[in-house]
């Protein structure tokens, strides 16, 4: 159990760029979530993956996040035209949940701390 | 609405016993967890609640009361180390999603 990581762990940008996170979750979880976490402030729910079917999406997500998990193991998260409001950490979690398992708590990355000049 | 309320903040003394209290109110409830958070990491999983009582574990213990939509997590023999921000997130129906308060920062101090 290598835990799950997230790549990068910083990312500066100038506003109007485009970013993409990744995330590798523990190799046999088939849940992966994604969060936003701004300082003060627990982390707040994006998306998340069953597999790799993306079963729900925060009403807070605008049409500039995208997030996918083609293959059921890593994950990506894009925002596009960033903003200065979108500086945040963004963690990745995954968990292992089914049959007599239906809540697991969450593995949690370290983040990638994303700040928009 | 969804909404999770906990201190901002607790100051408590090494080796003293504090609790920490979280109040819920959510769309379904499949559970309550509780995570610590040190400044620049990753949360980390403590306790786990889906039944009403004390779920006990080292110097950890977390409680739950599902009819009024409140738990607490008590921690004892308080170490420097405990310092760090408590999460208090609560998981839906079906376990879907999880909702996460502000969470609560514990200064422990000598």
């Amino acid at each position: 159990d290598t835990g799950v990581s997230q790549d990068p762990r910083h990312k500066i940008t100038k506003r109007g760029q485009n970013v993409t996170f990744r995330c590798d979750p523990i190799s046999e979880h088939n849940r992966l979530y994604w969060y936003r976490q701004t300082l003060g402030q627990g982390p707040e729910f994006l998306t998340y993956f069953q597999n790799e079917a993306q079963l729900e999406k925060s009403r807070l997500l605008s049409d500039r996040f995208s997030a996918e998990r083609p293959k059921g193991s890593f994950s990506t998260l894009e925002i596009q035209r960033t903003e200065q409001g979108d500086s945040a950490m963004y963690l990745c979690a995954s968990s292992l949940v089914g049959g007599d398992r239906p809540n697991q708590p969450q593995h949690f990355g370290d983040g990638t701390r994303l700040s928009i000049l | 609405g969804q909404n999770i309320d906990q201190p901002t903040e607790m100051t408590a003394t090494e080796g003293a016993i504090v609790q920490i209290n979280c109040t819920y109110q959510t769309s379904g409830f499949n559970g309550l967890f509780w995570y610590q958070q040190h400044a620049g990491e990753a949360p980390t999983f403590l306790s786990y609640n889906v039944l009403d009582g004390l779920e006990e574990k080292g110097r950890f213990s977390s409680f739950l009361s599902r009819s009024k939509g409140y738990s607490y997590l008590l921690l004892k023999e308080l170490q420097m180390k405990d310092s760090a921000s408590y999460l208090c997130a609560v998981s839906n129906t079906g376990g879907f999603k999880t909702i996460f308060g502000a969470g609560t920062r514990l200064f422990v101090k000598a």
